[in-house]
């Protein structure tokens, strides 16, 4: 079965410091490999995408993922947290396998930010 | 910058009555999506639309909904009946290619409507 895990729910830093917000996903097909992010009140922002180009992706405001086939992974860092990081981030995935246009949502990580 | 906006981001409405929540997609988009967040949990896929019609509906899609383009801007979802279970935040999507797996496309998300059955 085709699967997106976010293994944390919540995630709280200081400002200034890395983040890492961890998702693995299940497949037996190629994924193209999302984060969104939402802040309150506002609609789901794509942070970046892998769709089997390099492996690291860089994306807006800072943050990067890296696609590791071996693990299954595709965790999202930031090396330094800012107050306005301040969100709810959602790791996405797509399967060549499926109809083009159909996401898969994991169930979210809400990331908070302390002075 | 363009953006896909939702209409009401609030309502409340019975148990039985029918709802129909709208939204703008982006312009120059051919496909529209909706997706729905229960409370609590993942955001699912309800249905896929181009061309004036369904490209593919999800298992939660039954005959309780309908989806159409009215016009050459709006894309509604129509809830007929609803359910206590149909709560949720609903979700509205554009794309100007179904090719998400192309670089250079993704998908615009709406801010959502929150949808309370009472």
């Amino acid at each position: 079965a085709q699967s997106v895990t976010q293994l944390d729910s919540h995630v709280s830093v200081s400002e200034g410091t890395p983040v890492l917000l961890r998702c693995n996903y299940s497949s037996s097909y190629s994924p193209s490999l999302f984060w969104y992010v939402q802040h309150p009140n506002k609609g789901l922002q794509l942070l970046l995408k892998y769709t089997s180009a390099a492996t690291l992706v860089k994306g807006i405001n800072g943050f990067e993922a890296e696609f590791k086939k071996s693990e299954t992974s595709f965790h999202l860092t930031k090396p330094s947290a800012h107050m306005s990081d301040a969100a709810e981030y959602f790791c996405v995935v797509s399967w060549r396998g499926s109809t083009l246009g159909r996401l898969y949502f994991g169930r979210g990580t809400q990331l908070t930010v302390w002075p | 910058e363009p953006e896909v906006t939702q209409t009401p981001s609030h309502q409340v409405t019975q148990m039985g009555q029918e709802v129909i929540l709208r939204c703008v997609p982006i312009s120059n988009h051919l496909y529209f999506y909706w997706y729905r967040q229960i409370l609590g949990q993942k955001v699912e896929f309800l249905v896929s639309f181009y061309n004036n019609e369904i490209s593919e509906k999800s298992e939660i899609f039954d005959d309780q909904f309908s989806v159409e383009r009215p016009d050459g801007s709006n894309f509604t979802l129509k809830i007929r009946s609803t359910k206590l279970e149909d709560s949720a935040m609903y979700f509205c999507a554009s794309s100007e290619w179904a090719g998400i797996n192309d670089m250079n496309t993704e998908a615009f998300f709406g801010q959502g409507t929150r949808l309370t059955v009472v």
